[in-house]
């Protein structure tokens, strides 16, 4: 099984609102992504997990926080985003750090109103 | 600081065609190079990851090379089909870290 899940696919959310993603993984893989992308741009980095702690966080504005409650588990809570925020957001996971071929999810299309 | 650039950023061409997707990278000590295919609005699909120590992988229809030397990848697509249109990103690892550098993408459309 080479699958990343990603729930939900779609997400509209106001700025006053809280909401998760999800994504979960049961290949073994010991490392997990949550990256951003813009429409027409390449994905951009945002959190890394190794071994379930959190090893890279690329400036992330604090309205996003990320949670690795097991190995195979990674979600990102959302507290008032800006429009700005709408965005496809990406999960991937590796068998360790990035050397590995990640594997990514299909996304969540998140719009921000 | 690693960079990743692709040429061309937009290719179309007609079915049947031989084609050449390019990467090129900054720094040269990578430890493997990965390309993926896109499709719009859905995630990323692991196409070919060429480690450093290799000069070539396949799949298919596709054939990718790696010149560390130079700092560049190819993406070989033979015999194209409507099927294989979708943006191809190349991405390599930065220096000793789990970051991945992406370049911006070829976006492809092969006419039937």
């Amino acid at each position: 099984d080479t699958e990343v899940t990603q729930t939900p696919k779609h997400l509209v959310m106001g700025m006053t609102n809280k909401k998760s993603l999800k994504c979960e993984q049961h290949m073994g893989h010991r490392a997990m992504y949550w990256y951003k992308q813009k429409a027409k741009k390449p994905p951009e980095l945002m959190f890394v997990y190794s071994y379930e702690k959190l090893s890279i966080n690329e400036s992330v504005p604090s309205r996003f926080s990320p949670e690795c409650p097991n190995s195979s588990l990674l979600n990102l809570h959302l507290h008032a985003l800006q429009p700005e925020d709408s965005a496809l957001y990406l999960c991937a996971s590796s068998r360790t750090g990035a050397p590995d071929t990640q594997y990514f999810g299909p996304g969540t299309r998140l719009t921000v109103l | 600081k690693q960079e990743v650039t692709q040429i061309p950023a937009a290719l179309s061409v007609p079915e049947g065609e031989n084609l050449v997707l390019n990467c090129s990278f900054t720094d040269s000590a990578i430890y493997n190079l990965q390309w993926f295919r896109q499709d719009p609005g859905k995630g990323l699909t692991s196409l070919l990851l060429i480690q450093s120590s290799q000069r070539e992988q396949t799949s298919g229809r596709l054939n990718a090379s790696l010149d560390k030397s130079s700092g560049r990848s190819t993406l070989y697509i033979a015999a194209s089909q409507p099927g294989d249109s979708a943006t191809y990103l190349c991405a390599v690892p930065n220096t000793g870290g789990f970051k991945t550098i992406f370049g911006a993408g070829t976006r492809l459309f092969v006419k039937a």
